[in-house]
């Protein structure tokens, strides 16, 4: 099984400044067909998840463009540009190059 | 508007059993993978169970093979889990999540689409 784990666990960040989490996987998620099977969620309080990023780098419908993803292989990283009060929460990285796929233990973020 | 509802949930004893069930609706339910995800109190999300658009193909974590079956009613825009044999450790809220994927020549992405979820309780 793929193990994923993140760093840091938790964050405190202030508004308008960075942010950044990484995400590695036990193996490399990269498929024959080319695409690294790595996605990002957000788990605001109280809320069901969201997805934020697919295939490493996409943005999910609607999500705002501060958020980015890079990597390949084994690492991985999630940029928030520009942190808003609204992206406090958990993020997860999951892999989906297994089926079902696994998650990372999550990184709270919280705003200073 | 694209919405998944659960429901089912409940207290149960260990070694018992419940169906859960998850309506869709906004969107060609036959068209998508989909998936059930559960979050223990106070912990991260597990993938629990996938199903492929035609419901051939289905996937689960090995806590959970030979207890639960995952199912799917594509004329009636459901998804099912049956939960057999259950376990403290499966107390948990439970996620009906739909997959990005909606081609049949796609793989699992990632879930684009997620229920509020549908607590399931296992004490004696």
């Amino acid at each position: 099984d793929i193990v994923m784990t993140q760093s840091p666990l938790s964050l405190s960040v202030t508004p308008g400044e960075p942010a950044s989490i990484s995400c590695r996987s036990s193996q490399s998620l990269l498929h024959r067909n080319g695409y690294n099977y790595l996605a990002w969620f957000l788990q605001k309080p109280g809320q069901s998840p969201q997805l934020l990023i697919y295939l490493v780098s996409n943005r999910a419908s609607g999500v705002p463009d501060r958020f980015s993803g890079s990597g390949s292989g084994t690492d991985y990283t999630l940029k928030i540009s520009r942190v808003e009060a609204e992206d406090v929460g958990v993020y997860y990285c999951m892999q989906a190059l297994q089926t079902p796929g696994t998650f990372g233990p999550g990184t709270k973020v919280d705003i200073k | 508007e694209v919405q998944l509802e659960e429901s089912g949930g409940g207290l149960v004893h260990p070694g018992g059993s419940l169906r859960l069930s998850c309506a869709a609706s906004g969107f060609s339910f036959s068209s998508y993978w989909m998936n059930w995800v559960r979050q223990a109190p106070g912990k991260g999300l597990e993938w629990v169970a996938s199903i492929k658009q035609d419901g051939d193909e289905k996937y689960y974590v090995d806590s959970v093979k030979g207890r639960f079956l995952i199912s799917r009613d594509n004329a009636k825009n459901s998804l099912y889990l049956q939960m057999n044999s259950l376990r403290v450790e499966d107390t948990a809220v439970y996620y009906c999540a739909r997959d990005l994927c909606s081609s049949i020549s796609c793989r699992p992405l990632g879930m684009d689409v997620w229920g509020q979820g549908t607590t399931v309780t296992v004490s004696s």
